[in-house]
């Protein structure tokens, strides 16, 4: 089955620093990937997705992420963090069995 | 305000017992997802219901059943509750598929003493 794995449980970067989160999958074939936002108290939110096609993949809020076959990754980028940009974000995969997975997720600090 | 409603928004319960949690999706929406997130075992999707019917299974214990009604809300059944069973449950809503944009309701969060 697919898996997801997100090695940073936790980072801090100062306001207006770039951002890289990082999320390796693991499945077979080229899997349809995610990345969630989740604001303390509130649900999650859909940043992006990658299904097929060009592996830069843009989103709302300032975001991106870039699909790399070789690295089994699809890391999250912001090139300037603002404040509410704290929060929870998680990656997530679905194979063909209709299974999404989530990572354990990346607690996001911002420094002012 | 993403447009999915769930009730109650907190849940205090034994264990043992048997509770249901309800999700309204969003307006047009005929796919609802449930999802199960707590410290132990993070983010779990459990099940998906499309236009009344199980169209997606994940990590659902034995334990919980769910159900879409004609209405297209739905009700996530959680019985012989455990204390593992505390956690935050989610319901999300899409046009179809999986794979579609999904979109969170608040939560329930569910504690079982």
């Amino acid at each position: 089955a697919q898996s997801v794995t997100q090695p940073d449980i936790h980072i801090t970067v100062s306001e207006g620093a770039s951002l890289e989160l990082r999320c390796n999958y693991s499945y077979g074939a080229t899997p349809y990937l995610f990345w969630y936002v989740q604001s303390p108290g509130q649900g999650l939110q859909l940043l992006l997705k990658y299904f097929s096609g060009d592996t830069l993949v843009q989103g709302i809020k300032g975001f991106e992420a870039e699909f790399k076959r070789s690295q089994s990754s699809f890391n999250l980028r912001k090139p300037s963090v603002h404040w509410s940009d704290a929060a929870e974000y998680f990656c997530a995969v679905v194979g063909d069995n209709n299974d999404m997975r989530f990572g354990a997720g990346t607690r996001l600090t911002v420094k002012p | 305000d993403s447009g999915v409603t769930q009730t109650p928004k907190h849940l205090i319960t034994a264990t043992g017992q048997r509770v249901t949690l309800r999700c309204s999706p969003r307006s047009g929406d005929l796919s609802v997802y449930w999802y199960q997130q707590s410290l132990d075992q993070g983010l779990q999707f459990l099940i998906q219901y499309y236009n009344g019917e199980e169209r997606a299974k994940g990590n659902i214990l034995e334990r919980f059943s769910a159900q879409q009604f004609p209405d297209l809300h739905s009700e996530l059944n959680l019985s012989s509750l455990e204390l593992g069973d505390s956690a935050l449950y989610f319901c999300a809503s899409s046009e179809g598929q999986l794979t579609d944009t999904q979109y969170f309701g608040p939560g329930t969060r569910l504690t079982v003493l």
